[in-house]
């Protein structure tokens, strides 16, 4: 079965800080891997995907990710945190028909 | 265009009593999800559904059960409610077959905030 583990439950950055999340994908097959966002009381919106081809892959916000088959990585990176990219975050690996998420790491943005 | 919507926002049950869910898809999508989601952990998959034809089923309890209508629209249903099905239920909608968003991308609701007492 196709999973994702994120490492670190809570990051907390200073404004202007980069931002790196870090998530591992267990997959017998070439994975689809996403990165959701959920602000609170809201749901989950996606931030961006690699399927195939590019494996820096850029999103929104200017959150990119890199996907590295040798280390089974995919983690999330933004160079300078603002205030509003406080917020939960999800890591995803995704079959034919269902979602995998990892359990999510808390980001905390200090001023 | 509106986004996929759920009613209600938040509910209150006790225990043994049962729950309807509702979705309305974006206009167009064929496909619908619903996962839970318990206070501080990821979203989990309950179902998914294409053209009114389950696909996929995750690991939780017959108590469970959903369907899809003629218009795209799913209720989630759970029977004999226990403590721990309080959670964010959350659904979420797609043009294509795959429920695991590669070929088009799952656009999830605001969700239904269920408490069990």
């Amino acid at each position: 079965a196709q999973s994702v583990t994120q490492l670190g439950s809570h990051v907390s950055v200073s404004e202007g800080a980069l931002v790196l999340l870090r998530c591992n994908y267990s997959s017998s097959v070439p994975p689809y891997l996403f990165w959701y966002v959920q602000y609170p009381n809201q749901g989950l919106q996606l931030l961006l995907k690699y399927t195939t081809g590019a494996t820096l892959v850029k999103g929104i916000n200017g959150f990119e990710a890199e996907f590295k088959k040798s280390e089974t990585s995919f983690h999330l990176t933004k160079p300078s945190a603002h205030m509003s990219d406080a917020a939960e975050y999800f890591c995803a690996v995704s079959d034919d028909y269902k979602l995998s998420f990892g359990a999510g790491t808390t980001v905390t943005v200090r001023a | 265009d509106a986004g996929v919507t759920q009613s209600p926002t938040h509910l209150i049950k006790t225990r043994g009593q049962h729950v309807t869910l509702r979705c309305s898809p974006i206009s167009g999508h064929k496909s619908v999800s619903w996962y839970q989601q318990v206070l501080g952990q990821g979203p989990q998959f309950i179902f998914q559904y294409y053209e009114k034809e389950e696909r996929g089923r995750g690991n939780f309890p017959d108590r469970f059960s959903a369907r899809q209508f003629p218009n795209y629209s799913s209720e989630l249903n759970v029977n004999a409610l226990l403590l721990g099905d309080s959670a964010l239920y959350l659904c979420a909608s797609s043009y294509s077959a795959g429920g695991g968003g590669g070929i088009s991308p799952l656009h999830f609701g605001n969700g239904t905030r269920l408490t069990v007492t």
